[in-house]
């Protein structure tokens, strides 16, 4: 069973210019969420989506925004990119079956410095 | 409002012994699910333990056990014989809903394990 992969691993952007993270979801998986976790801090829900449509949302501004594929898969792009974007972005995928548990197995993360 | 509070910011613990991490929640819900993930220095997030509003049994997992104390809304982890690569930190999350039917994780500000040889 293949987990859930993210990439790249680490990228530097400068203030102003708009990046692309991926994210493929771990096999059997429908559902992906995306959180962001400053240094030092806990991860903050970002959004979710299953079936490819956008199913919830954390507090975060529209320049952050999703896609979800058919195979699952998922991107998230940052446009306008600012100093405190900087963070460890961190992907997860679920099973959607209607019961409670639904846990979520996160991949490695995407570590996003900007300067 | 804090929804997840962990009020242990670092600790030290001896190789083999065991230690308890404490994790309080606020929620209104009666139905949700807490969770406790461990995170390395590597940066993922790994699933360690489940236990639901609803379950009569406290979880355990190995090494992990829950200790869910629904009236005073705790749900603490506890590793019993610690080991080396037990040094992480550990986040407790509850789940709630998000959207029409969807659910996000809501996390703690951790605790930072160190095990000491």
């Amino acid at each position: 069973e293949t987990g859930v992969t993210q990439s790249p691993t680490h990228l530097i952007k400068t203030r102003g210019q708009q990046v692309t993270l991926r994210c493929s979801s771990q096999s059997g998986h429908n559902t992906v969420s995306w959180y962001q976790q400053a240094l030092g801090q806990g991860p903050q829900f970002i959004f979710q989506y299953y079936r490819e449509e956008e199913n919830g949302r954390g507090n975060f501004p529209p320049r952050f925004s999703g896609l979800q594929f058919p195979n699952y898969s998922s991107e998230l792009n940052v446009n306008a990119l600012e100093l405190d974007d900087s963070a460890l972005y961190l992907c997860a995928s679920s099973r959607r079956t209607g019961r409670s548990t639904d846990t979520q197995y996160f991949g490695p993360g995407t570590r996003l410095t900007v300067l | 409002a804090q929804k997840i509070t962990q009020t242990q910011p670092g600790m030290f613990v001896q190789e083999k012994e065991a230690v308890t991490l404490d994790c309080t929640y606020d929620t209104s819900d009666p139905s949700y699910g807490l969770f406790w993930y461990k995170q390395p220095s590597s940066g993922e997030m790994i699933f360690l333990i489940y236990q639901g509003s609803y379950d009569q049994q406290n979880a355990t997992e190995g090494r992990y056990s829950l200790n869910f104390q629904k009236a005073r809304k705790s749900a603490n982890l506890v590793i019993s014989a610690s080991q080396l690569g037990d040094s992480a930190m550990y986040f407790c999350a509850m789940r709630e809903k998000s959207g029409a039917a969807g659910n996000k994780l809501t996390f703690g500000g951790g605790t930072r394990v160190l095990v000491k040889p």
